[in-house]
């Protein structure tokens, strides 16, 4: 069973780069999408973006402008950048195997990121 | 982008009830060459993640109850909870995969009455 697990800081300040990791276990990485999500509290879900296990990259193009993702295969890791981060960056942050770039089926827990000075 | 758009926010049903959430998409998200409708419906409950329910607008996932079902096409969707149980307490999520960027309706907040 594929598992996810984010890690990063909690804590970002503002203007600054929110750098977030995505480590998968039991399962292979390859031929597959892997997907950045985000939730403010209450609130509903937004795609980041995706990255094929070659390192083809895909952004929501409301966010393209402060996406950068990677991925590190050898290490079962992906990698979010997302800079100039402001209060409006403040989410859970879900990384997640996208199944043929539709649907999400496997996800991490999530990680809380706070923007704040 | 496709708007998915939920109604109602907020739903209380009595355990054994009938649960009944909607989602409209602002375009339609059928495939005519496939006859598919790119659609999908997510179960979040308190402090987890999002969990796949049932994909292809009617596919229910391995494991998932069949008290869960999904129907609709086209721009109109719904998914229906045929007995309530205390567990399916959570928020649902609908989310078009028709065209990117894929995008999620607002939820709505499932309760026990």
């Amino acid at each position: 069973q594929v598992q996810l697990q984010e890690s990063g800081p909690g804590l970002v300040k503002p203007s600054e780069t929110l750098s977030l990791n995505c480590t998968v276990s039991g399962g292979s990485m390859s031929s597959s999408y892997w997907s950045w999500l985000r939730q403010p509290a209450g609130k509903g879900l937004e795609w980041i973006g995706r990255i094929y296990s070659s390192g083809t990259t895909n952004y929501n193009p409301s966010l393209r402008s402060r996406v950068t993702m990677s991925i590190d295969t050898s290490k079962n890791q992906f990698h979010l950048k997302f800079s100039s981060v402001t209060a409006a960056d403040t989410a859970v942050y879900y990384c997640a195997r996208e199944f043929k770039a539709w649907w999400f089926d496997h996800w991490g827990q999530g990680t809380l990121v706070s923007v704040s000075s | 982008d496709i708007v998915m758009t939920q109604s109602p926010d907020s739903l209380a049903v009595s355990l054994g009830e009938r649960a009944t959430i909607n989602c409209k998409s602002s375009q339609s998200v059928l495939y005519s060459s496939n006859n598919k409708n790119y659609f999908a419906w997510y179960q979040q409950r308190p402090g987890q993640p999002p969990k796949l329910l049932i994909s292809w607008a009617s596919t229910r996932e391995s494991g998932v109850p069949d008290r869960f079902s999904g129907s609709g096409s086209g721009t109109d969707f719904t998914l229906s909870i045929s007995t309530l149980q205390a567990e399916d307490v959570a928020v649902y999520f609908c989310q078009q995969y028709y065209r990117s960027p894929h995008t999620f309706g607002q939820g709505t907040k499932l309760e026990i009455k």
